[in-house]
């Protein structure tokens, strides 16, 4: 299995442009959440979707959008990208059915805005 | 969802053992405790997970008292592959919440 994978995993960005990044988990997986994290501090919750067709506002959701139209699937789009959106995203999955939502991570993928 | 407090920092040296120890004071009955590592350039990795007393695995063990208000994830005899930061989660059995870190426990391991 392949687990969480993100694409891409850099990106360069001038002000203004917009772009999407992509989510795929292979395990089936109910929850898919994205996140972000600048240099030296946590992870902080952007949104996150507990199906297929829905989402939810995380912590920091301002200036991105997500949809999830198939299950296995979790995108994050920026619409008009600005430097303060230089970050890593992780994207993770969880199932839910063992113990309590336990996180399947990916390796990230890092953007900078110019 | 309960809020967790962690040291921001530990050092260690090489073959001692790593205690962190977690608060949240206004967990809920139905909450789990869940850690993960997180190395450089990487994404989190789960650790462990515990409701109550000890949970130990080939990576940590996990001690929750009764009151369930703080959890210790011992690190037993570190190595300089354990630097990383250590997160604490406080987890709801309703899986699909809303799943928020902190900022974590930065460990250095020096040799």
């Amino acid at each position: 299995n392949a687990g969480v994978t993100q694409t891409p995993k850099f990106r360069v960005l001038k002000t203004g442009q917009s772009m999407t990044l992509l989510c795929a988990q292979d395990m089936n997986h109910e929850y898919m959440y994205w996140y972000r994290q600048d240099p030296g501090m946590g992870l902080r919750l952007i949104h996150y979707s507990v199906g297929e067709g829905t989402t939810a506002k995380g912590e920091v959701p301002d200036g991105y959008n997500v949809s999830r139209l198939k299950k296995q699937n979790f995108l994050l789009g920026l619409e008009s990208a600005a430097p303060s959106q230089t970050s890593v995203y992780f994207c993770a999955s969880s199932s839910g059915d063992t113990g309590a939502n336990v996180l399947t991570f990916g390796a990230g993928s890092r953007l900078t805005v110019l | 969802l309960a809020k967790t407090t962690q040291p921001i920092s530990m050092d260690s040296y090489e073959g001692q053992e790593v205690n962190i120890t977690c608060s949240h004071n206004n967990i809920a009955t139905n909450d789990y405790i869940t850690w993960y590592q997180q190395f450089p350039s990487q994404g989190p990795r789960f650790i462990i997970q515990g409701y109550k007393t000890k949970v130990t695995n080939e990576v940590a063990s996990l001690f929750i008292p009764a009151d369930r208000k703080s959890s210790t994830l011992s690190l037993p005899r570190v190595s300089l592959s354990d630097t990383a930061v250590y997160y604490c989660l406080v987890t709801p059995k309703a899986a699909g919440n809303k799943l928020t870190f902190g900022g974590g426990t930065r460990v250095l391991v020096k040799p």
